[in-house]
């Protein structure tokens, strides 16, 4: 089956400054990327996606990219904010036969912007 | 409704008790994912719906696990005889579709505590 390995666990940066977490994953036939915001107590939150078929994409502050060569893709934070501290979470979909798919999760990275 | 709804959202439960836990899908979602979240990890896999069919328990724990949909809408949960290692936070999930690449919501959790 399909491993994410997400790094860094933790990150620690000032306000205005850029977050850079990566992830990899093991199952070249992984098709879908999400990303997901978790706060303290709260639901994961899809925050930004990217399919196979593209290699970057951007919403606002946040963008993401993939590498399918090299299994790996990437979440960027840019002009942080405090309200940007959580866990996020990478996710890679492996396809069930035709009918679903089942999201493998990271470890997470506990991201903290100080003011 | 507005998202996805899941009670309680915190249960306490001595060793060997059973517990139910319930999901609401967003109304109209065919497909219905349930995961386990231990503390400082991420979301893993336990099993999905497609309307009220089970296509795929492989990660439920043990045979004390068991999920059921008999509607295509609200699903339940249910840890028989439950053990100290069954605590953990149970998400819900749910999409538009099968076919994979849709974005799955995720349900704030039920926090279960075994003691």
């Amino acid at each position: 089956g399909e491993n994410v390995e997400q790094h860094p666990s933790t990150l620690s940066v000032q306000e205005g400054d850029s977050a850079v977490i990566k992830c990899t994953y093991s199952d070249s036939a992984s098709n879908y990327f999400p990303w997901y915001k978790q706060e303290l107590g709260k639901r994961p939150q899809l925050i930004i996606d990217i399919r196979s078929n593209v290699g970057e994409k951007k919403d606002q502050r946040i963008a993401v990219t993939l590498n399918k060569t090299a299994k790996h893709f990437s979440l960027h934070i840019t002009e942080t904010q405090p309200e940007d501290s959580a866990v996020y979470f990478c996710a890679a979909e492996e396809i069930r036969g035709t009918s679903y798919g089942k999201l493998t999760f990271g470890q997470g990275t506990i991201l903290t912007v100080h003011p | 409704g507005a998202g996805v709804s899941q009670s309680p959202r915190y249960k306490v439960a001595k060793r060997g008790q059973d517990v139910a836990l319930r999901c609401d899908p967003i109304s109209g979602h065919v497909s219905l994912f349930w995961y386990q979240q231990a503390l400082g990890q991420g979301p893993e896999f336990l099993t999905y719906f497609q309307n009220e069919a089970q296509l795929d328990k492989s990660g439920l724990p043990s045979d004390r696990f068991f999920a059921e949909r008999p509607e295509g809408s609200v699903s339940t949960l249910k840890i028989q005889r439950t053990l100290q290692e069954d605590s953990a936070v149970y998400l819900c999930a749910s999409s538009l579709s099968t076919g994979g690449s849709q974005p799955q919501h995720f349900g704030d959790g039920t926090r279960l505590s075994i003691l």
